[in-house]
């Protein structure tokens, strides 16, 4: 079973749309988590973090987190074509002392015109 | 943006050989992070140093290996190179210390032929 586990895409969906992006993960004890958003030919870019259960907003994002699931998803409200990317679920494996990110592969969103 | 260079942003070598990786911010955070991301992968943690010295490392060889600067920039050194090493190479610093939100450069493209 892989650590962090996300739908590879791609999701398309069309412009002004709800986008729904989902990751699961396997260690219980994690206590941090984070979406980014990769271009192509880019780096990740931080989008979002979350560590307790629930709902944080930012904008036209929200992060979801439910621990007892070992779940976590990002919305993305009024989707625009820019924001056809690919989303990375980044988990904080159990450590002490550093942060260790965990990331699945990504999930390809195509938001289309 | 982050601040974060990373040199250089591009690279080629062939099997065997070595290569050093730079990365720099521009405020001088003492926490950077290396991550290897091979084509249609997740970033994977190689290591983590903080004020100089390694502070948890992931399941990479030790041709893999690191250095932090007193002024914090930091260096990834990679011998023996093998055709697998091909990846985009990211660093990410961490302002609030090691166990902190990381944002990562905009990385290095290395291909090993």
């Amino acid at each position: 079973q892989k650590e962090v586990e996300q739908n590879s895409g791609p999701l398309s969906v069309p412009e002004g749309a709800i986008a729904s992006l989902n990751c699961t993960y396997s260690d219980r004890g994690s206590q941090s988590f984070f979406w980014y958003r990769q271009y192509s030919g880019k780096s990740p870019e931080l989008i979002m973090s979350i560590y307790s259960n629930g709902d944080k907003e930012d904008g036209r994002f929200t992060a979801q987190l439910n621990k007892a699931s070992q779940y976590v998803s990002l919305l993305i409200r009024d989707s625009q074509p820019s924001d056809s990317a690919t989303y990375l679920c980044a988990v904080n494996g159990v450590n002490t002392g550093f942060q260790k990110l965990v990331f699945g592969t990504g999930t390809r969103l195509l938001v289309s015109p | 943006e982050t601040g974060v260079t990373q040199s250089p942003t591009h690279l080629i070598k062939t099997r065997g050989q070595q290569v050093t990786l730079r990365c720099s911010s521009q405020s001088g955070h003492n926490t950077v992070s290396w991550y290897q991301q091979a084509l249609g992968q997740g970033p994977q943690f190689i290591f983590q140093y903080y004020r100089e010295e390694e502070n948890g490392r992931g399941n990479f060889p030790p041709r893999f290996s690191g250095l932090q600067f007193p002024n914090y920039s930091s260096e990834l050194n990679v011998n023996a190179l093998e055709l697998d090493d091909s990846a985009l190479y990211l660093c990410a610093i961490s302002p609030g210390g090691p166990q902190e939100t990381q944002y990562f450069g905009p990385g290095t493209r290395l291909l090993v032929l």
